[in-house]
This record gives structure tokens, C-alpha cells and sequence, in this order.
């Protein structure tokens, strides 16, 4: 494994409550990555990282925030979570630019 | 159109076939190529990572990039059962921080 942790691995929330997923890597890489994954979708860009505190959005940003106050954490926070919100969210590091993605093990959300 | 289009099958093959994967892609920019494996409640797994054109081996594995194409493949050799997963192709190029990937196929090796 590429050290990468998320928690919690599995969550049941309900409509409207605010929830915060964390992922903590101990590779000290720069790049750190918010996916979800849900059938016929693939994998889908939510936020990235390229430092401490430097932080983008991805293609399906909206209504997801994303803080990074130490290297190794990087925490994906769902403001208000919706149904439409019911997905697998992986994190991902790399360290260079020239490097490839490490994958963590997955959290899965279900909102009801 | 997508970037990266890839079919999701289910492909279905028996045991010790040798499988072809892959990936067609739009953007010529694109300069790096990784092939991932994805087993069910799993992260995706790194299995191959190129850098412009040409062939990669490892092990049972091979990678191939033909960037005149615009397309890259994954042969797996004398495939096994537990080479059943879903498969991603993914790319990018130098300065994008982010991958572009496949939506990934399903195969089955059948014992």
C-alpha cells in the first residue's frame, strides 16, 4: 500500500447533516486528490491539492469543500449532503509531477 | 466526446487466454499513461505506467502506446481468475495536475 488511510471506511448519514471525510498519507507526497466513483460515472475529480493550504476544484465540485492544513491530511467535507451524494470517495497522492496516482481503499457514503 | 473513451465490456475470457485492453484518447498532449486494476470494494491499483510511446513488460503484463493512434492497450498473457477486475486506463500531460481517466472495463476470466 502506498500509505495512504481514509476514515471512515463506511458512513450512513442522513439528508441535510454535514459530514467530513479525512484521508492522511504518510509519504510526505504533495498532491493530494478527492475522487468519487458511482456506476456508469468512472471516477470523477471532486478537489486536489498541490500544497499545504493550495487547493483546487475538480469537475464535480459543488457542494463539497476541501481543507488542507498539514501535509499529510487533506479532509473532504460535505456542507449539506444530499441523496446525489451517496457514492464511493477515493483519495489519491502522487508526489511529482511526472508521478502516478496512489489510491487508497475507499470511503463508502450512503445519505438517506 | 470524452478525452479517454474506453469499453466497458464485461469481457469474458477463459482461463490462460490472453486478453487486450483498451483505450482510445483526443487529446495529443497527453505524454503519460497508467493502466490501473480495480478489484470490487477496492482502491484502484497501479499496474503499468509509460511514458510516451512504445512497450512496457512486466511479468504477464504489457503496456503499449501508439501516440500516432492515439491509443494504448494492456495485453495480459496466460490470464488467471484472479485477473477478474475492473481495468482503468488513465493519462495526462505535463503541467495538468490532474488525470484524465477511463471509465474502465470489466473482465472475467472464467476457470
Amino acid at each position: 500500500d502506498a500509505g495512504i488511510t481514509q476514515s471512515p471506511r463506511h458512513k450512513v448519514t442522513e439528508t441535510g447533516t454535514p459530514v467530513t471525510l479525512r484521508c492522511h498519507q504518510t509519504e510526505n507526497h504533495r498532491y493530494m486528490y478527492w475522487y468519487r466513483q458511482d456506476p456508469g460515472h468512472g471516477l470523477r475529480l471532486i478537489h486536489y491539492s498541490y500544497g499545504v493550504k493550495d487547493t483546487d476544484k475538480g469537475e464535480v465540485s459543488d457542494g463539497y469543500s476541501v481543507s488542507r492544513s498539514k501535509t499529510e491530511d487533506f479532509l473532504l467535507t460535505l456542507e449539506s449532503a444530499t441523496s446525489s451524494q451517496t457514492s464511493v470517495y477515493f483519495c489519491a497522492i502522487r508526489g511529482e509531477d511526472t508521478s502516478p496516482l496512489h489510491f487508497g481503499n475507499g470511503t463508502r457514503l450512503t445519505v438517506t | 466526446q470524452k478525452e479517454v473513451e474506453q469499453d466497458p465490456g464485461p469481457l469474458s475470457v477463459p482461463e490462460g487466454a490472453i486478453v487486450s485492453l483498451n483505450c482510445t484518447y483526443s487529446n495529443s498532449a497527453f505524454q503519460y499513461f497508467m493502466w490501473y486494476r480495480q478489484y470490487s470494494r477496492k482502491g484502484p491499483e497501479l499496474l503499468m505506467y509509460t511514458y510516451s510511446s512504445g512497450n512496457k513488460e512486466d511479468g504477464r503484463f504489457t503496456a503499449q502506446v501508439d501516440k500516432s493512434s492515439k491509443y494504448i492497450s494492456l495485453f495480459i498473457r496466460d490470464s488467471q481468475p484472479s485477473d477478474s477486475a475492473t481495468y482503468l486506463c488513465a493519462m495526462k500531460n505535463t503541467g495538468r495536475r490532474a488525470l484524465t481517466f477511463g471509465s474502465g472495463t470489466r473482465l472475467q476470466v472464467q476457470p
